[in-house]
């Protein structure tokens, strides 16, 4: 297919500030979520995961919140450190079918020191 | 990268030359995937194994075939590279533990078909 948004979308903040990370996932079906960290030149990194029965999850320094209502996805990460920089991605799940991941663009995370 | 690895990690060829990939995995776990990154596109599923000898499409399989003969090895094989097929790709294995879908992928294959 066409390759569109060549540029993926990019967040910037200041070190030690909070950074907020949003999805909007395409199936309402979707019943379970994923974040991934990757870093150039690196494979994903799971951060963290999230059931559809659940609306908050928290881990270390990151928090999942999911809005089923309005199909949204957000990651928190709080005090975000220079090793934050890398790019974001959600990926979702359809009620299993071989575990297979849907996954989003990406945002790409830049933390200035 | 949780006990995976793959081969070779860059591989320049050219168009109609066959390719094969490997992804090897010490977790013993049953579920391996392959996926290309391009830009624009993301992670986009090739194909995927639930087992030895059991394999399935993906939306992206077209050129692509894959093999697994043993749990810990699963083949990702360019029939005939074309220029279209230049991409990072990515091996991932999924533990498979009750309503958890993680993936946890290999470092990638960078490969340039000329």
């Amino acid at each position: 297919g066409e390759s569109v948004g060549l540029h993926l979308p990019t967040l910037s903040v200041q070190e030690g500030d909070n950074s907020i990370i949003n999805c909007a996932y395409s199936n309402s079906a979707s019943d379970y979520f994923i974040w991934y960290k990757q870093e150039s030149g690196k494979g994903p990194q799971f951060i963290i995961d999230i059931r559809s029965n659940m609306d908050k999850r928290q881990g270390q320094r990151v928090t999942v919140l999911l809005n089923k209502t309005v199909k949204h996805l957000s990651l928190q990460i709080a005090a975000t450190q220079p090793g934050d920089s890398a790019v974001y991605f959600c990926a979702e799940n359809n009620n299993n079918q071989g575990g297979k991941l849907i996954f989003g663009q990406g945002t790409e995370l830049s933390v200035k020191p | 990268d949780a006990g995976i690895t793959q081969s070779p990690r860059h591989k320049v060829t050219e168009t109609g030359t066959p390719v094969t990939l490997r992804c090897h995995q010490t977790e013993n776990h049953r579920y391996m995937y392959w996926y290309r990154q391009d830009p624009g596109h993301g992670l986009r599923l090739i194909h995927y194994s639930y087992g030895v000898k059991d394999t399935d499409k993906g939306e992206v399989s077209d050129g692509y075939s894959v093999s697994r003969s043993k749990t810990e090895d699963f083949l990702l094989t360019l029939e005939s590279a074309t220029s279209s097929q230049t991409s990072v790709y990515f091996c991932a294995i999924r533990p498979g533990l009750a309503g958890s879908y993680e993936q946890y992928f290999g470092p990638g294959t960078r490969l340039t078909v000329t």
